[in-house]
């Protein structure tokens, strides 16, 4: 079964640089979560899209934005990048007429900031 | 105080056991919960979901559901070593779904 697709899998910026995220639901499904992981540390809700529109927001500093676009995917961008930024990031979808809440996870992205 | 609490571990079992892993949450309007397995280093992988107060079983997984005590738990029987991880408690967010998770407990399986 197709599952989340995340791009890239690791990322190594310099402070201050600019970072983009990618994240392809699994198809049908219409709503995507972001994530960030610290090390040791339980993955924190960042943002939410459903249907291409912002379903909700959590602790995401105003340096980062995303977007959901037409075909679904969604992009997590992050700018004036900060060592505290190092963490795993991930996405994961669901799909609202399907199992309540059921989110899949994607492989995450590993992001080091230097 | 965490929306959902988890006690950290390491829970240690022998092969073959039964492992009991343990979760309250805060929000008595919280109505979904799930349980993830995480391996170190990985992505958290779904093992069950629950949303009616009693038991619901899957294959060697159950997970337990007490609303009025707002307490969620899991037994994972015959214990192997692969089961080894961190496992996630997490409630989803009534309206939008979002996800607030325990800080985790690491579970490890002794041949």
């Amino acid at each position: 079964a197709a599952g989340v697709i995340q791009s890239p899998r690791h990322l190594i910026k310099e402070k201050r640089e600019t970072a983009t995220l990618k994240c392809y639901p699994i198809p049908r499904h219409d709503t995507v979560y972001w994530y960030q992981q610290g090390p040791g540390q339980d993955p924190q809700f960042l943002i939410s899209f459903y249907e291409k529109m912002q379903s909700d927001k959590g602790s995401i500093p105003d340096r980062f934005s995303a977007q959901q676009f037409s075909d679904y995917h969604s992009e997590l961008n992050m700018s004036s990048l900060e060592l505290g930024d190092s963490a795993l990031y991930f996405c994961a979808s669901t799909r609202v007429a399907g199992v309540a809440n059921e989110q899949f996870f994607g492989p995450g992205t590993r992001l080091t900031v230097l | 105080q965490k929306e959902v609490e988890q006690n950290s571990g390491p829970l240690s079992v022998p092969e073959g056991a039964i492992a009991s892993l343990n979760c309250t949450y805060s929000d008595r309007v919280s109505q979904s919960f799930f349980w993830y397995r995480q391996y170190s280093g990985k992505s958290p992988e779904l093992i069950m979901s629950i949303y009616s107060n009693g038991d619901k079983e899957d294959g060697r997984f159950t997970a337990q559901l007490n609303k009025a005590s707002q307490y969620v738990s899991l037994l994972i029987r015959d214990s192997q070593p692969s089961d080894s991880a961190t496992y996630l408690c997490g409630r989803g967010s009534s309206n939008t779904g979002k996800l607030i998770f325990g800080q985790g407990t690491t579970l490890q399986v002794k041949p």
